[in-house]
Parts: C-alpha cells; structure tokens; sequence
C-alpha cells in the first residue's frame, strides 16, 4: 500500500528556506501517470497548491509562489523535496505531499511549519 | 478561480444536501471533491465530476461539467460534518481549490 510521509524542519525564521522531504513507500516514485505535489494549508484556511513534479524531474508551479519554491526528485530514493526560500509569516502551514492524477488522491499525513524568529 | 457555496450549510444528521462548485472558466468535467475532517487529511470523495473514489460510499454524488458542479450527499452521518473542497485540473498551472463549504450539525 503506497504511503507518503512529510519530514522536515518545524520552525523557520523568516528569510530563510524552509525545506521538507516527502517519502514514498510501498511502491515506486517512478509509476507512470502521476506526478509528485506539495499542497499546503494556513491554519484555519483553505488548500493552496503549491506545485508537482514528474519523476523524469519536469515541474509545474503555482506562479504565486514560482519565484520562491523548487521541487525536485530523488528517483533512489524514491523520495521528493519542496524548498521555499525567503519565507514569512504568512508561508505558517501544515504542508502536505500528495500523489496526483490529476486529482489528488494519495495524500500524506502533513507536518505543520512554522516562520517566526 | 473556484466559487464555492456557501460558505457554511448548518444540517440536520439524515437529511440530504447539495453543495456547489462554480469554476470561471470551463474546466469540463475535470473537478474533484475532497473532504476534511477537523484535524485530519483531505480525503478524495469524486473525480472527473461524478466518479466516486475508492471506498467512498454510494451516498455521495458528483454532477456537473463546464462551470458549474455539485456535490450531493443523500443522508448524512454523523462523520460527514466536514469541510468540502473542489477542485479543478483542467486549466493548470495551478491546481485552483475552491474556498471550501463547510458542513455543521443543526
């Protein structure tokens, strides 16, 4: 049964990057038809996609956040990273990894971030 | 953008109700439904309008094509009082959620 587990930093000072990883377990990153998103999710607000990534590495981003986030792959590690750089208050979230067919229909537990100094 | 309405439905346990999507543009049937419990995850309930996801049961409903989309559920239980998002995957970048519907007991 696939799994994705977020891991990462809990607590980011502003301007700084905050960096998460997303585990896929019980089956391969590299299945075809799917792409790799992260999602994320103010307290006590609604989803806000952040952008995906397919496992040969092409990447697709909310262009309110494109000039700040990077997402890549780790085919060998059958694991992918979410990197938002120049973090606020306002970025203060659970973030979520999640499989799409274009839909989103595998999504991990989520691991709350928090920018303050 | 994805309009959703209203805001907040408040609904007695057995009684049935209908939830609305409205997308600017049209996205054909390309909407998605999720529930969210307090606390948890969001769960896929419908995909490409009227599709029911894996284990969903057969009280949830998804119609619509083009701009305008519902989601009805027939007899609510008690673990139904949630919050409903849509979703569309026609016209992306991005991914657009709805501002999400939320479900309370009367």
């Amino acid at each position: 049964q696939l799994q994705l587990q977020e891991s990462g930093s809990g607590l980011v000072k502003p301007s700084q990057t905050l960096s998460l990883t997303c585990a896929v377990s019980g089956g391969s990153i590299s299945m075809s038809g799917y792409s790799w998103n992260w999602v994320r999710q103010a307290p006590g607000k609604g989803l806000e996609w952040i952008g995906q990534i397919y496992h040969v590495g092409n990447t697709n981003y909310n262009p309110s956040l494109a000039s700040r986030v990077t997402i890549s792959v780790d085919r060998s590690r059958n694991q992918f990273s979410l990197k938002l750089t120049s973090v606020t208050a306002a970025d203060t979230a659970v973030y979520y990894c999640a499989r799409d067919a274009g839909y989103l229909d595998l999504w991990g537990r989520g691991t709350l971030v928090s920018v303050s100094s | 953008v994805m309009t959703q309405s209203p805001a907040t439905l408040s609904v007695s346990p057995g009684e049935g109700v209908t939830l609305s999507c409205r997308a600017s543009q049209s996205v054909n049937n390309r909407l998605a439904w999720y529930q969210q419990r307090p606390g948890q995850v969001p769960r896929l309930l419908i995909y490409d309008a009227s599709t029911r996801a894996t284990g969903i049961p057969d009280r949830f409903s998804g119609r619509g094509s083009g701009t305008e989309f519902t989601l009805t559920i027939s007899s609510l239980q008690s673990e139904d009082f949630a919050v409903y998002y849509c979703q569309q995957y026609n016209n992306w970048p991005p991914y657009s959620f709805g501002q999400g519907t939320k479900l309370e007991i009367k």
